[in-house]
């Protein structure tokens, strides 16, 4: 059965970092690229980083480019966000997404809180 | 960035109703284009892949369509369990996007 389990949100001041983890089980973590999707309270879906199988390549959505970086430790099976200064509208449930192909994404985490308030 | 519409915003409807809801693409992404469903307080699930494929586990119920750039989801015969918010996703191009969601009540 696939699993992700993100971890490491939490409630930050503007301008803080936070990393976030997504533990994959269930699946050949190796062979799949990863995304990180979040979703803003009562909104909808924003996609916002893509990393490869191998990590030869990574993508982020323009309101994060600069800012957030996206990772991964095949040897741990686990994918990583770290997220600099942030700011009060980075807040939302992030979630880390598998590729399922032409960038489909077929499995979801259960998703992780960020909060940015002072 | 590729703008999906989707509409309506909100939608009540009874039991065993037939429920169709769209998008619109605003430019030409081919059969690149997914709809998800998301129930309360849960992440978002696949059900359809490539505009008309359903995916794994889901009920023949849900079904896709296309006609030109206008993509339509319909649920042949709601069912309590079908209650929750449902998104189209464009595939076709960096960065993908989202339409901004339909919403589904029972009434």
């Amino acid at each position: 059965e696939v699993q992700l389990v993100e971890s490491g949100g939490g409630l930050v001041k503007p301008g803080s970092s936070l990393k976030l983890s997504c533990v994959a089980s269930g699946f050949t973590f190796s062979s799949y690229g990863m995304h990180w999707i979040r979703q803003a309270p009562k909104k909808g879906l924003e996609w916002i980083a893509l990393i490869y199988y191998d990590s030869s390549n990574k993508y982020y959505a323009d309101s994060v480019k600069g800012r957030f970086t996206i990772s991964r430790d095949n040897s741990k099976n686990t994918l990583y966000l770290e997220m600099n200064s942030l700011r009060s509208e980075d807040t939302a449930m992030y979630y880390c997404a598998k590729y399922a192909g032409s960038d489909y994404f077929d499995y979801w985490g259960q998703g992780v809180m960020v909060t940015v308030s002072s | 960035d590729i703008q999906m519409t989707q509409s309506p915003a909100s939608l009540s409807a009874s039991l065993e109703e037939i429920v169709t809801i769209t998008c619109q693409a605003s430019q030409d992404i081919g059969n690149w284009l997914a709809w998800y469903q998301q129930k309360p307080g849960k992440s978002p699930q696949l059900l359809i892949y490539d505009a008309t494929s359903l995916a794994d586990g889901v009920p023949s119920r849900f079904s896709g369509s296309r006609s030109g750039t206008q993509y339509s989801l319909k649920i042949s015969r709601l069912q309590v369990e079908d209650i929750g918010s449902y998104y189209c996703q464009q595939a076709h191009s960096n960065p993908n996007t989202f339409g901004a969601g339909t919403k589904l009540e029972l009434k």
